[in-house]
């Protein structure tokens, strides 16, 4: 089972600062299966990135995806109020699993 | 605009079977885009796959799960199901049903989500 270890657990900034968010895995994710996803209170999680770099449908710039292997990022240009969420990475490389998920909270 | 729905008991006793099932809406089950699976998150915690399914039956399971899990589909009412045996308090959880386009893939497409507790 291919393991994901995100950091930070949180991060704590401001609306308008640059959120850097890492996910590792414990082997190399084959052809970049990793995709990220945010979720808030209540909902469910919602889709951003696929194929470690491509946005899913409707979701703003302000969010893009980079990496290989087994290091990945997740970075957000310019935090906007309803970006304050809970963020989790999956690998799909091997059957699926999840990373334990960051959370950006507003500092 | 894929929709999904999932229902079922939010309360089953130790030891029992879980069952929930997923209506999709907006888009067609038999289609071959689309993989149908499930995801549960306890209370506070991460999120783990637990399976999924094609049109055609074809499925795809967590290996630490496999043992007890099962997941169908019915085409002719735009559902497909989970089934979970010998459930315990550690298989509390909100299940969600969800699509993506392979059997071990992104997901794009996420039903609201149900709590299932397990207790007596």
């Amino acid at each position: 089972e291919i393991v994901l270890t995100q950091s930070p657990g949180t991060l704590s900034l401001s609306p308008g600062e640059r959120a850097t968010l890492s996910c590792r895995a414990s082997q190399s994710v084959s052809s970049s299966y990793l995709a990220w996803y945010q979720q808030k209170p209540g909902q469910a999680p919602r889709l951003l990135i696929y194929g470690a770099s491509s946005r899913a449908t409707g979701i703003p710039d302000r969010f893009s995806g980079s990496g290989s292997g087994t290091d990945f990022t997740l970075t957000i240009s310019r935090l906007e109020p309803e970006d304050f969420a809970v963020y989790y990475c999956q690998q799909y490389g091997s059957f699926v699993t999840f990373g334990q998920g960051t959370k950006v909270e507003i500092k | 605009q894929l929709q999904l729905q999932e229902s079922g008991p939010g309360l089953v006793k130790p030891s029992e079977t879980l069952s929930l099932t997923c209506t999709v809406s907006g888009g067609s089950i038999t289609s071959s885009s689309y993989y149908w699976g499930w995801i549960r998150q306890p209370p506070g915690k991460g999120l783990e796959w637990i399976g999924s399914i094609n049109y055609s039956g074809s499925t795809y399971y967590n290996p630490s799960l496999k043992s007890r899990v099962t997941i169908s589909v019915d085409t002719s009412k735009k559902q497909f199901s989970l089934k979970l045996t010998s459930v315990t308090a550690a298989d509390t959880a909100v299940y969600y049903c969800a699509s993506g386009p392979y059997s071990s893939s992104w997901l794009d497409y996420w039903g609201q989500g149900t709590l299932v507790t397990v207790s007596s």
